[in-house]
């Protein structure tokens, strides 16, 4: 049972667009959410968090909003470049702070077209 | 500062035989995560370490063991192998394992199981 979705496996945007990834969860227990990317053979990067008592977090070209509500999160990325191609992973941790590990989604590899 | 160093980035075992991946960790963290990520199931979380103990495990069988060393370093290790263990192994540290801190993963140790 998954426990965070991200239905789109891959998403192709052109250079200087907006890129919106998306992310679903269903555990209710998540309360911080993180979203990593990832380049091929190298680790994943962190690149931006939000906390469930925010709904926006924003750092730089990239935007992070949340939906309680909808257990819904999404990345977004404005205006898109060509380094930004990778795969992002989302992943979620449950209430209780600590390394209790994080639960990550299958990721999404976004494709930035010239 | 140099980054999360994970050694061998790539391993070919036999089904059967035992394996030791090490994980040496960014200078000053305490905190370091094992992590297996497959096509079929993604990052899934195996183990937290925190000052030669570890304090969080995920949902895989006593095969999968650790250990942390008073430098921080860790080990992960795999008995007796199974084909299904095919898979890249990714180790993170953080300076305490809690949300202020942010995993930074290694590049990971390749395993294929023949």
């Amino acid at each position: 049972d998954q426990q965070v979705k991200q239905n789109s496996p891959s998403l192709s945007v052109q250079e200087g667009r907006i890129s919106i990834l998306n992310c679903d969860y269903t555990n209710s227990m998540f309360d911080y959410f993180l979203w990593y990317k990832k380049y091929p053979a190298e680790g994943p990067t962190f690149l931006i968090s939000i906390s469930s008592i925010k709904d926006k977090n924003e750092d730089g070209r990239f935007t992070v909003f949340l939906n309680k509500s909808a257990k819904h999160l999404s990345l977004h990325i404005v205006p898109s470049q060509p380094g930004d191609s990778a795969v992002y992973f989302c992943a979620a941790s449950v209430l209780g702070g600590g390394a209790d590990g994080l639960t990550f989604g299958k990721g999404t590899h976004l494709i930035i077209q010239p | 500062k140099a980054g999360v160093t994970q050694t061998p980035r790539y391993l070919i075992k036999t089904r059967g035989q035992q394996v030791t991946l090490s994980c040496s960790p960014i200078s000053g963290h305490r905190s370091v995560s094992w992590y297996q990520q497959t096509p079929g199931q993604g990052l899934q979380f195996l183990f937290e370490y925190f000052s030669e103990t570890q304090r969080n495990k995920g949902n895989f069988p006593g095969r999968f063991s650790g250990r942390q060393f008073s430098n921080s370093r860790s080990e992960m290790n795999v008995s007796t192998l199974e084909l299904g263990d095919s898979a890249l192994y990714l180790c993170a540290s953080s300076t305490t394992g809690g949300r202020d801190s942010p995993l930074h993963f290694g590049n990971g140790t390749r395993l294929t199981v023949t």
